[in-house]
């Protein structure tokens, strides 16, 4: 079935350093991709989707871009804050309303 | 304005107990969903209502999950005869309806501790 995989954490970095998370997916369409950030102590939010080939998803700083050719939607940030420690989930919709998430990857930035 | 909102926080039960778990949707909302997250995993798929109805139930485990939306705004989901591994966050989301292009919200979750 239609399945994301991430990058496994924790992940530490010192602030201004470069964040890539990777993500991969499978599925036997052509699946919206997101990805979700959850702060410590709220709710999942979405940070950013993509929601066709080659697409490009951006805020606050972050980009993703859905590669079609590689199955792949890395999140991406040239310059990390103390703020952005987190964990953040990488997902697909396969059929516009269930989203099928990763295991999720602490960030933690010091 | 107010987002999803979801009571209790936590609950801690003993095994073969019967949980409410209740869901209230941002007003307008017509789509809503449940998902449950183990720990160190991500959410998963239980329940989709579009309105009153449910659209897709294909992702509750087994006969004991059962979720509810009389009209078509607040959502319970139940659980009968509770065991151990039902232990988990529950989150409900809510979107203006169904599609990608609809952002789905999320409520901050019940944490569900079964003893």
């Amino acid at each position: 079935g239609d399945s994301v995989t991430q990058m496994e954490g924790p992940v530490t970095l010192s602030e201004e350093a470069f964040l890539t998370i990777n993500c991969t997916y499978t599925a036997t369409g052509y699946p919206s991709l997101f990805w979700y950030v959850q702060y410590p102590g709220e709710g999942l939010q979405l940070l950013l989707k993509a929601t066709k080939a080659d697409d490009k998803g951006s805020n606050k700083g972050f980009e993703a871009t859905y590669r079609k050719e590689t199955t792949s939607f890395h999140l991406e940030k040239g310059s990390v804050q103390v703020s952005d420690s987190a964990v953040y989930f990488c997902a697909l919709s396969p059929s516009d309303y269930k989203l099928s998430f990763g295991a999720g990857t602490t960030v933690t930035v010091r | 304005g107010a987002g999803v909102s979801q009571t209790p926080s936590n609950k801690v039960t003993e095994k073969g107990k019967y949980v409410e778990l209740r869901c209230d949707p941002i007003s307008g909302h017509t789509a809503l969903y449940w998902y449950r997250q183990s720990l160190g995993q991500g959410p998963e798929f239980l329940i989709y209502f579009q309105g009153t109805g449910a659209a897709d139930d294909s992702g509750l485990p087994n006969d004991r999950f059962f979720a509810v939306r009389p009209e078509g705004s607040v959502s319970t989901l139940k659980i009968q005869r509770t065991e151990r591994g039902d232990s988990a966050v529950y989150l409900c989301a809510s979107s203006l309806g169904r599609s990608s292009y609809n952002e789905q919200f999320f409520g901050p979750g019940t944490r569900l501790t079964v003893l």
